[in-house]
């Protein structure tokens, strides 16, 4: 069964350093996600991509993050400088098409800001 | 405002008991959902209710929604060991509804443990 796939499972940085998530959608999917998790917290929503643009992001999505579709596979995070408070779990997520509610997840990143 | 508060946030029961999770939401939606989520896994998608849906079964999953209310509700029957994991409602509003980008809107979700 296709799935979407992110890596690293396990990301360990730097304070102020700059980090990027990578997610591999599942192939024929258009829509894209990030979520992320803080330990023993709610998932919150990021941010949504479609057509190459960002079409939805939430007041965390701040400028230190980005997003990017380098190509026809990778969907990216990117954090510039990242804080401690950005430790947390990063899940990738992705949908066929603007009917289809069902989001699909990947495994996630666990990001240590140290 | 907390959308999709789930309770209660742990539950403990035997195997083979039935487990129910609610979930309560403040804002109108669209649709709400289930996930489960494994310790340290990704999220897996279980049910999803329409909000013009009042109940929805899914083999062992029973759900219920009460728009009235902004409340809803997973019921596990017949629960096995396999079942233990946090389960979480997400919605999704129709502010948004449309585009197709919507992001969900979680909540904390209900740990549930399956004694064997």
């Amino acid at each position: 069964e296709p799935e979407v796939t992110q890596t690293p499972s396990h990301q360990v940085t730097q304070m102020g350093q700059e980090v990027i998530l990578r997610c591999v959608p599942i192939s024929n999917h258009l829509y894209f996600y990030w979520y992320r998790q803080i330990l023993g917290q709610k998932v919150e929503f990021l941010v949504s991509f479609y057509n190459n643009e960002i079409s939805e992001k939430s007041e965390i999505f701040d400028d230190q993050f980005s997003v990017e579709r380098p190509d026809g596979s990778n969907f990216t995070l990117k954090i510039r400088s990242t804080k401690l408070e950005d430790s947390a779990m990063y899940f990738c997520a992705s949908i066929l098409g603007p009917l289809q509610n069902i989001q699909y997840f990947g495994a996630g990143t666990r990001l240590s800001v140290l | 405002s907390q959308q999709g508060e789930e309770d209660p946030q742990a539950l403990s029961i035997q195997e083979g008991e039935n487990a129910t999770m609610n979930c309560s939401y403040k804002t109108s939606i669209n649709n709400l959902q289930w996930y489960r989520q494994n310790s340290g896994r990704g999220l897996v998608h279980l049910i999803l209710i329409r909000s013009n849906e009042r109940e929805k079964h899914s083999g062992r999953l029973r759900v219920t929604l009460d728009t009235s209310k902004k409340s809803s509700s997973l019921l596990i029957t017949a629960s096995r060991a396999a079942d233990t994991a946090s389960y979480f409602c997400a919605t999704v509003s129709p502010a948004y509804s449309g585009g197709g980008a919507d992001g969900l809107t979680f909540g904390k979700g209900t740990h549930l443990i399956i004694q064997p």
